[in-house]
């Protein structure tokens, strides 16, 4: 049974850096996974942030960006604001029809 | 202005059915494929299935399989989730979602609108 990895949670200082990761339990992500990133706050629908790797969904802000980083994908917040504190899912394409979510990275901004 | 409402949820008991529906506007329906997207209580995200553009192809978790089906009327612009043999794990929040698989016109291995969602709760 394949899982879908992201770090359970983070934390980052307003204005710093932020990448958060989403890898397989076996394997490595490549593009051919066509991983896309979902941002939500408790009680919301979710919001697409980034598809196929490092695309931006219309209106979402260039600080937050898609990228293949070693075995994983990744998504990178740069320059973090305190609206930035959500959970953010990651989604892979595992072939034949099937996507698998990975558990979520609940993100922190203090 | 892309929209999708889902209607349908409720308390049912377990063992019991439940047809979720999916009401979109805003796109050329048919040209897209539809997905469904749960969240339990407190949980994360977990994708249920997935319909193509016309129908043809279908796919599901292992979680649901042969317990619910997918179809679409792509007439009324509608998806639904027939989920039979419900059970208390399947209490959540169904989210439905533009996207996740193939049409005639294009594939999209993601989903770029989503639904408010529609809570289903399998409880005695």
């Amino acid at each position: 049974q394949t899982v879908v990895t992201q770090e359970p949670s983070f934390s980052v200082s307003p204005g710093s850096t932020v990448t958060l990761t989403c890898g397989l339990s076996s394997g490595s992500v490549s593009t051919g996974y066509y991983p896309s990133w979902y941002q939500q706050t408790p009680g919301q629908a979710p919001r697409t942030l980034i598809y196929s790797t490092n695309t931006r969904s219309s209106g979402v802000p260039d600080r937050f960006s898609g990228s293949i980083l070693g075995n994983k994908a990744a998504l990178t917040i740069t320059g973090a604001q305190a609206d930035d504190e959500s959970n953010y899912y990651c989604v892979l394409y595992m072939g034949s029809g099937t996507l698998i979510f990975g558990g979520g990275t609940k993100l922190t901004v203090l | 202005e892309v929209q999708l409402v889902e209607s349908g949820g409720g308390l049912v008991q377990p063992g019991g059915s439940l047809r979720l529906s999916c009401a979109a506007s805003g796109f050329t329906f048919s040209d897209y494929a539809m997905s469904w997207v749960r969240q339990a209580p407190g949980k994360g995200l977990e994708w249920v299935s997935v319909i193509s553009g016309g129908g043809s192809s279908t796919y599901f978790a292992d979680s649901v399989k042969g317990r619910f089906t997918i179809s679409r009327d792509n007439s009324r612009s509608t998806v639904y989730l027939q989920m039979n043999s419900l059970r208390a794990e399947d209490t959540a929040v169904y989210y439905c979602a533009k996207g996740g698989y193939c049409s005639s016109a294009s594939c999209q291995y993601y989903f770029d609108y989503w639904g408010q969602g529609t809570l289903v709760t399998v409880s005695s």
